[in-house]
């Protein structure tokens, strides 16, 4: 199975842009996509085939990348952002999530 | 707007079974696939299967087979997942999330809220 490989804490100011990496074990093309998940919710999509902001996400949410390196942009970061954060691809057989970037504000 | 409700929490004997529903409103049920999805905090998030809500066709990761089965009653827009043969790793949080295939493998484009399956004698 492809292994999603990404930072496990991240902690940041309101305000200052975060970029939250995913690095994947082969190659997905472009088929890579990010969730947010807030503690005690069910993940929510934010971004899908790697750099498309899906309705209703907030403009300061960005995503790019392709192939192995994929990188997931909050700028700016704001209080309501404190989440853990999964990227996860659909390239390969069978769907992979990487083990999430929590993200706390300072 | 898109709603996913999912049945309630289950508590479960090991060797036995549990089924859990998801049923969808707000959209045309039929014209995306209906995916399960697990998480632990051991091992994170896992694909379980998806399930063509129109004809009933299936995929599972090859580590559900035979663990889990995905059915789907279109008449009350109701997606089902039944695992069979409960052990503690079961114990999880499932998900079902309308999916959105892109090549042969979906994204998770909504998610139910959850439900919350335990394994103990």
């Amino acid at each position: 199975d492809t292994v999603l490989t990404q930072s496990p804490a991240l902690a940041v100011s309101p305000g200052e842009r975060v970029t939250i990496s995913c690095r994947a074990s082969e190659s997905v093309s472009t088929l890579m996509h990010w969730y947010q998940q807030k503690p005690g919710q069910q993940p929510t999509l934010l971004i899908y085939l790697a750099s498309n902001l899906e309705s209703g996400v907030p403009a300061r949410f960005s995503g790019s990348g392709s192939g192995t390196d994929f990188t997931l942009t909050i700028d700016p970061v704001e209080a309501d952002d404190t989440a853990t954060y999964y990227c996860q691809q659909s390239w390969n057989d069978p769907p992979t999530f990487g083990a999430g970037t929590k993200l706390e504000l300072k | 707007q898109v709603q996913l409700q999912q049945s309630g929490a289950e508590l479960a004997k090991p060797g036995s079974s549990v089924k859990i529903s998801c049923k969808a409103s707000g959209y045309t049920f039929t014209s995306y696939y209906i995916s399960w999805i697990k998480q632990t905090t051991g091992q994170g998030l896992e694909y379980i299967g998806y399930i063509n809500t129109g004809s009933g066709g299936t995929n599972y990761n090859e580590k559900f087979k035979g663990k889990a089965t995905l059915t789907v009653d279109k008449s009350s827009s109701t997606a089902f997942m039944q695992l069979s043969s409960l052990t503690p790793d079961d114990s999880a949080v499932y998900y079902c999330a309308k999916a959105v295939l892109y090549g042969y493998n979906p994204s998770f484009a909504y998610w139910g809220q959850g439900t919350l399956v335990t394994v103990s004698s």
